[in-house]
């Protein structure tokens, strides 16, 4: 079964601190991944995208890491800010299924 | 441009009744989604359309009706509520299969 597992489930940062997200996955054959950021009460917005062949990819202050090999992708916080604070959502898609599997989410909240 | 809307935003009802939640989108995706996320738990899909007249089972179909009769529109019905259905309920809607996934507002379900 396809499983995607992130971690931690919340943490609490200052802000200005930088913090980093983990998200591991099972998903096969694996197609591509994606980081949601999720604002209380809202639907999820899709901060990045990353195919096999791409290992970085940056948004602002937002950037993701993809490891094929070892299945495993990070999202990294930098400068944070009180806007940041929301739920952070690791989404892997396969290429021979219409359906996604969705992480449980990170919830990150930044203090001033 | 709307893009994706969800109607009721917030509803409450008691067990037993039958509800309909309402998605549309302006862009002319073909592809929609229903989902439900409960605290604990990644987004689940309910189930999802393909195009107009084609709809399959997702992940948690059980309780659940939809149809799609237009393009723009896919409503999602629960035949008889049930406190398991309390919920935040997702539409989300997609150019095609693998593409990013555009979520509406969320409906938040509460069955007494």
């Amino acid at each position: 079964k396809n499983q995607v597992e992130q971690s931690p489930q919340s943490l609490i940062i200052l802000e200005g601190k930088n913090c980093t997200l983990q998200c591991n996955y099972t998903v096969s054959p694996f197609s591509n991944l994606r980081w949601y950021k999720q604002d209380t009460g809202r639907g999820p917005v899709s901060l990045t995208i990353m195919t096999f062949s791409e290992n970085t990819k940056s948004n602002g202050r937002y950037t993701a890491t993809l490891d094929a090999d070892t299945k495993q992708s990070s999202l990294h916080i930098t400068a944070s800010q009180l806007s940041d604070s929301a739920s952070y959502i690791c989404v892997v898609s396969a290429s021979n299924d219409y359906k996604l599997s969705f992480g449980a989410g990170t919830t990150v909240t930044v203090r001033a | 441009d709307a893009g994706i809307t969800q109607s009721p935003r917030y509803k409450i009802t008691e067990t037993g009744r039958q509800v309909t939640l309402m998605c549309h989108q302006t862009w002319s995706h073909s592809y929609m989604f229903w989902y439900r996320q409960d605290l604990g738990h990644g987004l689940r899909l309910i189930y999802y359309s393909a195009a107009a007249d084609i709809t399959d089972k997702g992940e948690v179909p059980d309780g659940y009706v939809v149809s799609r009769s237009k393009t723009e529109n896919f409503p999602l019905t629960l035949e008889s509520a049930t406190r398991s259905q309390t919920s935040v309920y997702f539409c989300a809607s997609s150019r095609y299969r693998l593409y990013e996934q555009y979520f509406g507002p969320g409906t938040r379900l509460t069955v007494t």
